[in-house]
């Protein structure tokens, strides 16, 4: 999890409210993701950033928008959470695409969140 | 489009005995292929990858995998499996656009003394 931060670590929220969470990095990367993994479910991606202020809807975006106004940090945001958004989300980030070479993912160590 | 299909949620073995976790792919361009490992209560951490040239790739503590372009699959394996190995093991493809990685539904892997 070296370079990445995720906050809050754990939330617990009522349905109808608005929720932000942070990924913050120091490894300059310009890529950064934010996937949701539930059980049967695996990992599936939400949004996706390739610079700031470039960002892209991922398999499972509705009800969820995304920020990257700094390098260093890609903002989630549930506008008004539902108890199908309870998960728990990982951002992930990465220095080039795939589509040059095998690069890697390295992931932060994840948000669970809880909407009642 | 791409996808991965892990073949069985759940995988037991007992210490010492080989470890077989299988990952088919579908990709209409050619595959970069990864296997990542989850602990309990962690992110994922990268096991092993596949990019082009030597099919079979050796990873971190012991484990390979093969890429099969005839079959599809992605195979993890480990001679011999230790406790410390417990956790869920994620296949995952890299996507058409070459921006983001599509995962499996994961393995949960158990090991008995």
């Amino acid at each position: 999890d070296a370079g990445i931060t995720q906050s809050p670590r754990h939330k617990v929220t009522e349905t109808g409210t608005p929720v932000t969470l942070r990924c913050h990095q120091t490894e300059n990367h310009r890529y950064m993701y934010w996937y949701r993994q539930d059980p049967g479910h695996g990992l599936r991606l939400i949004h996706y950033s390739y610079g700031v202020k470039d960002t892209d809807k991922g398999e499972v975006s509705d009800g969820y928008s995304v920020s990257r106004s700094k390098t260093e940090d890609f903002l989630l945001t549930l506008e008004s959470a539902t108890s199908s958004q309870t998960s728990v989300y990982f951002c992930a980030i990465s220095d080039k695409g795939f589509s040059s070479g095998a690069n890697v993912l390295t992931f932060g160590a994840g948000s669970r969140l809880t909407v009642l | 489009a791409q996808s991965v299909t892990q073949l069985g949620s759940h995988v037991s073995v007992s210490e010492g005995a080989l470890v077989l976790l299988r990952c088919n792919y579908s990709s209409s361009v050619p595959p970069y292929l990864f296997w990542y490992v989850q602990y309990p209560n962690q992110g994922l951490q990268l096991l092993l990858k596949y990019t082009t040239g030597a099919t079979l790739v050796k990873g971190i503590n012991g484990f390979e995998a093969e890429f099969k372009k005839s079959e599809t699959s992605f195979h993890l394996t480990k001679p011999s499996a230790h406790m410390s190995d417990a956790a869920e093991y994620f296949c995952a493809v890299s996507d058409q656009a070459g921006t983001a990685l599509i995962f499996g539904k994961g393995t949960t892997l158990s090991v008995s003394s």
